[in-house]
């Protein structure tokens, strides 16, 4: 399974744009990236996956290089709503077992 | 979307006692479900993947006789915490990967917070 690897913990004041990155150096050919929200005493909610160059949904963007040994979450205009953790996996299919790295802890002010 | 529910959503039970935690996927059928254990300020520590019928497989360190896996049907699997003690206590939650998903995607249960007293 690819290792992630992902700054601790980040801030931000409302309104900006925040990019978290992730680096998977040993991504297999096979595996996709998902990034995962969590609030407190939650479980994680999906945000965005993506193989390959960019993914865009309502939420968030997802920039992944050529090389795909790291991927970047985008996350525009962030609020107060967005202090959370995120994490990226990596992973073959929803089948397969993925492990949770330390995750990013966000957290937006004011 | 895809909905997992959890029940219960907390649970408090004495030392020695055994808990079951119920995961369910509403709305799509799992073949494969993930139980997980989460401390607090910690990630989430996956302590098992359990495919509809057959024997879960479990992560080195977790042990299968204290923590029963079943999942016996394509929308239901069970955690059973057997003769709990407070390190046990923790923020269990599951998982489930959608028989025809397309995507490296699991949809997550809410949890279920254990206090063992």
């Amino acid at each position: 399974l690819a290792k992630t690897t992902q700054p601790i913990s980040m801030d931000s004041y409302e309104g900006q744009e925040v990019n978290i990155t992730c680096s998977h150096n040993n991504i297999a050919t096979n595996d996709y990236i998902t990034w995962y929200q969590q609030f407190p005493s939650q479980g994680p909610r999906f945000i965005i996956q993506g193989y390959k160059t960019k993914v865009t949904n309502e939420v968030a963007s997802l920039f992944i290089p050529a090389d795909r040994k790291s991927s970047t979450l985008s996350l525009p205009r962030v609020s107060l709503s967005d202090t959370a953790v995120y994490y990226c996996l990596v992973g073959a299919t929803g089948g397969f077992k993925t492990i949770f790295g330390a995750g990013t802890r966000l957290f937006v002010k004011a | 979307g895809a909905v997992v529910s959890q029940h219960p959503s907390w649970v408090i039970c004495k030392s020695g006692t055994s808990v079951k935690i119920e995961c369910r996927s509403l709305d799509f059928q799992a073949t494969t479900m993930f139980w997980y254990r989460q401390f607090p300020k910690q990630s989430l520590m996956l302590m098992a993947t359990s495919n509809e019928g057959s024997k879960a497989t479990y992560e080195q360190g977790v042990e299968k006789d204290k923590f029963l896996i079943n999942h016996a049907s394509l929308t239901l699997s069970t955690l059973t915490v057997t003769s709990a003690h407070p390190e046990d206590s923790s923020f269990y939650i599951c998982s489930a990967a959608p028989a025809l998903g397309q995507l490296n995607e699991q949809f997550f249960g809410p949890g279920t917070r254990l206090t063992v007293l």
